[in-house]
């Protein structure tokens, strides 16, 4: 079965770079949700969109923009990198809305892991 | 707001031994409760999941029941395998299943033969 894919796997940049990831949600999949994880930590929900738009946010920085196209991939914009955005970032997607009882699951992503040096 | 609350690990148990991964969660309303895992170096794989009181959920051999009146959702299975050694992330969901997830800081399982 599909999955969801991420590119790059790994990422190395320096401090004050910018970087971009990308997602590719399972087919018919509607919602993209990005999350962080620091090393030993657990994941942290960054953004999310339903349907193109932005439909939750959380700890996400200012720096960090992310958006959803009508392919429904989405991709996230990090610039004036820190040392502390090395992390794995995660992408998930889920069912749509419609699909009683699954739309709650979410399906991750490997993960692209950033380095910041 | 919501959070999860779990044992620390490293959890390090024999082969064939029993498991029980704690979880307590705080939330407002009815959330949906799940179990991931994360194997080295990879992303994270929903194991089982319970969207309702007294729900339980199952796969490969582990379990966890939703338990309202303890506000718990532990995970258990009878007899691990070196195979099982990972990260368990418990983790809640909002009652109307399009939120976001809400992740215990996971524990570590080492099973040894």
């Amino acid at each position: 079965a599909a999955g969801v894919i991420q590119s790059p796997r790994h990422l190395i940049k320096e401090k004050r770079e910018t970087a971009t990831l990308k997602c590719y949600p399972i087919p018919r999949h509607d919602t993209v949700y990005w999350y962080q994880q620091g090393p030993g930590q657990d994941p942290q929900f960054l953004i999310s969109f339903y349907e193109k738009m932005q439909s939750d946010k959380g700890s996400i920085p200012d720096r960090f923009s992310a958006q959803q196209f009508s392919d429904y991939h989405s991709e996230l914009n990090m610039s004036s990198l820190e040392l502390g955005d090395s992390a794995l970032y995660f992408c998930a997607s889920s069912y749509p809305r419609i699909t009683s009882g699954r739309a709650h699951e979410q399906f991750f992503g490997p993960g692209t892991r950033l380095t910041v040096l | 707001g919501d959070s999860v609350t779990q044992m620390e690990g490293p959890v390090t148990l024999s082969e064939e031994a029993f498991l029980t991964i704690n979880c307590t969660y705080t939330a407002t309303g009815y959330p949906s409760l799940f179990w991931y895992v994360q194997y080295p170096g990879e992303g994270l794989q929903l194991l089982l999941k319970a969207t309702k009181a007294d729900d339980k959920g199952s796969n490969k051999g582990f379990e966890a029941t939703y338990r309202k009146e303890t506000t718990s959702f532990h995970l258990e299975k009878g007899s691990v395998q070196v195979s099982d050694s990972a990260v368990y992330f418990c983790a809640l969901g909002g009652h109307s299943g399009y939120s976001t997830l809400t992740f215990g800081k996971g524990t570590m399982l080492l099973v040894s033969p």
